[in-house]
């Protein structure tokens, strides 16, 4: 089973930049995602990520530590359209069945306000 | 662009009917989700499939059933709907070893 947290919302101003954290405890870890959901609309994917370490994808930006059972998702540059839910999810690795399963944060609603 | 498609968008049915709601992919993908997800809340997986004639249940109980005996087609079905089955349905896909899941629109039930 997992446990995972991060903030119910958050608000932030258009130009600036904001970070979204995530802790998470599991076992069987096998990576980390980090999706966007617009209000009435399907969930779309943004970054992933396995081993320790930052990764960068224009002005998203995910970050792990394993050890830690902590990421976090930057946004830089904010714009009016990044005001959405961000779903920190994480993939466990069924024990002795080889199999993955993906479990979903409860999301953090973000507000961007001019 | 991803390929994959929910149908119906939006439903209203009666207590003890009996519906299915459809999901088809045609990117060739061997896994399928569906997750449930009601108003403001996390996604919750209810049911999911690593190829033809394979379906597990999720983590969260579920009184739907699911089959797949297409790769590109995963029906989700309930015997009798019930008021507690009203929420939105969202349906999953993605390759074997690939981290990135595409989602569908999603079928927003409600039952009366």
């Amino acid at each position: 089973g997992q446990n995972i947290d991060q903030p119910t919302e958050m608000t932030a101003t258009e130009g600036a930049i904001v970070q979204i954290n995530c802790t998470y405890q599991t076992s069987g870890f096998n990576g980390l995602f980090w999706y966007q959901q617009h209000a009435g609309e399907a969930p779309t994917f943004l970054s992933y990520n396995v081993l320790d370490g930052l990764e960068e994808k224009g002005r998203f930006s995910s970050f792990l530590s394993r050890s830690k059972g902590y990421s976090y998702l930057l946004l830089k540059e904010l714009q009016m359209k990044d005001s959405a839910s961000y779903l920190c999810a994480v993939r466990e690795e069924n024990s002795g069945a080889g199999s993955y399963q993906l479990t979903f944060g409860k999301g953090t609603k973000l507000s961007v306000i001019p | 662009e991803a390929d994959i498609y929910q149908t119906p968008r939006y439903l209203v049915i009666g207590t003890g009917k009996k519906i299915t709601l459809e999901c088809s992919q045609t990117m060739g993908h061997d896994k399928m989700y569906w997750y449930q997800q009601d108003p403001g809340m996390e996604l919750h997986l209810i049911h999911y499939s690593y190829g033809v004639n394979s379906t597990e249940k999720g983590d969260l109980s579920s009184e739907s059933t699911v089959s797949r005996i297409r790769t590109e087609h995963f029906p989700l079905t309930l015997e009798s709907a019930r008021p507690s089955h009203t929420s939105q349905y969202l349906c999953a896909s993605s390759e074997y070893h690939s981290p990135e899941a595409f989602f569908g629109q999603g079928t927003r039930l409600t039952v009366v």
